[in-house]
């Protein structure tokens, strides 16, 4: 069975850093755009960003871009997150989760991790 | 940007009965619309996408429907573990892709 699994998360200060990542297993990684996803205490989800096969193009949410960076790497199947100058509202659980495999592919976002929380407070 | 906007918010529906959730998009996105199933601390499930197509596993009684702006999710025949909150979420002119606010479903 597919799997993605988050790790990174945590208590962070307003205005600090963390960097999440999420391992792909048992499907093919490197032939998916992947996405990050997220869901604040209580409320629905918020899609973040998201990054092609080969690293080469990304797309952010306007209230992450700037602060955020997606990236990938095919040889250890995993994503990333970067999160800089974090804020109270960026606190959530953030979802990995396997996005089309190209641009004409609309099947949704397949494969999804368990989340892992990210709180911004001091 | 493109809003999603779901209705009802919550919807009380007795196990057995249909279910018929909605979704309208504040301009046409064609049939790139998905559905998505989220129970209490779990991640959210592919339900429907294209609309209409039941992703891989989706029991039959779910079926999807719509085009443009308004579309529909049914659930024909409530079971137990259907009560849990939808949502759906557009994938045209992205991005960003946008999800709607969800629908809870909860047993009457």
């Amino acid at each position: 069975e597919e799997q993605l699994v988050e790790s990174g998360g945590g208590l962070v200060q307003p205005g600090g850093s963390l960097r999440l990542s999420c391992a792909a297993s048992r499907f093919s990684f490197s032939s998916y755009w992947m996405s990050w996803v997220r869901q604040a205490p209580g409320k629905g989800l918020e899609w973040v960003a998201n990054i092609n096969q080969d690293g080469s193009e990304k797309y952010y949410v306007d209230s992450v871009k700037g602060r955020f960076t997606i990236s990938r790497d095919n040889a250890k199947n995993s994503l990333f997150l970067q999160m800089n100058s974090l804020r109270a509202e960026d606190t959530a659980v953030y979802y990995c989760a396997s996005d089309r495999t190209n641009y004409y592919d609309t099947s949704g976002l397949r494969y999804w991790g368990q989340g892992t929380l990210v709180t911004v407070s001091s | 940007e493109i809003v999603m906007t779901q209705s009802p918010a919550t919807l009380s529906v007795s196990p057995g009965e249909r279910a018929t959730l909605s979704c309208r998009a504040s301009q046409s996105v064609s049939s790139n619309l998905v559905w998505y199933q989220q129970k209490p601390g779990q991640a959210p499930r592919l339900l429907i996408y294209g609309a209409s197509t039941r992703a891989t596993g989706i029991p039959a009684r779910f079926s999807g429907s719509g085009s443009g702006t308004e579309f529909t999710l049914t659930i024909s025949s409530l079971q137990s573990e259907d009560f849990a909150v939808y949502y759906c979420q557009h994938y045209s002119n992205w991005p960003p892709y946008t999800f709607g606010q969800g629908t809870k479903l909860e047993i009457k």
